[in-house]
């Protein structure tokens, strides 16, 4: 079955400017999540639906990140005017039950996008 | 508060094992997950344990966890130069999300 699919694969974009990253999750994945990898860190979850819906955003930073999922299929990051901080990759993973990693349910990473801003 | 400890890095000889070291602290986190991270691209699932488990064996890999230490070990049996990457360890703290450690970078030396 096809992975999850990301693009751009790469950016590169001045501080201020704005940027918007695509996600299409596993066909039949009812969670859609959204992680920032910082190099040399592990990623950290910004953002999860499920379905269309927000189930945790708790980690979003309103001010300049967001994000959606209209239809409950692919979403779009988008983060608005992009910091110097805000360089990393931004991975996109989806899992096909409602149940989350603590049930056991596998979650699949997609290659992630990688931003650079200067 | 969630946090997940590994060493930054680990070099092992081709042939030898590599055993890749995580602590965590959520003792609720029910299953536990190592990924492989490759140059330039995102996160395999390698293998994952239940915590009621202290080991589990999948061809070349073998983890091993220990609750009470709240510990986890990834072992790469026969260790080949395409080993090569991060190695993330990650526990669930709650039912939603994964929380990862640092990760672990293992270079292989043909």
């Amino acid at each position: 079955e096809a992975g999850v699919a990301q693009s751009p694969r790469y950016k590169i974009i001045e501080k201020r400017q704005s940027v918007a990253f695509w996600c299409n999750p596993i066909s039949g994945h009812a969670t859609l999540y959204w992680y920032q990898q910082i190099l040399g860190q592990g990623p950290k979850l910004l953002i999860q639906f499920q379905n269309n819906g927000v189930v945790d955003d708790s980690q979003l930073p309103k001010d300049r990140f967001s994000a959606e999922r209209l239809k409950g299929v692919d979403s779009t990051l988008k983060i608005q005017p992009a910091k110097l901080e805000d360089s990393a990759v931004y991975l996109c993973a989806s899992s096909y039950r409602l149940q989350g990693p603590n049930s056991g349910n596998t979650i699949y990473f997609g290659e992630g996008s990688w931003l650079t801003v200067v | 508060g969630e946090d997940v400890e590994q060493s930054l890095f680990l070099s092992v000889r081709e042939g030898d094992s590599s055993v890749i070291n995580c602590t965590y602290t959520d003792s609720s986190s029910t299953y536990l997950y190592w990924y492989k991270q490759e140059p330039g691209a995102g996160l395999q699932l390698l293998t994952y344990i239940f915590s009621n488990m202290d080991m589990k064996q999948d061809q070349r890999l073998t983890v091993l966890l220990n609750k009470k230490d709240k510990h986890l070990s990834l072992r790469i049996a026969d260790t080949q130069t395409g080993d090569s990457a991060i190695y993330f360890c990650a526990e669930t703290p709650g039912a939603n999300n994964l929380f990862f450690g640092t990760g672990t970078r293992l270079t292989v030396i043909p």
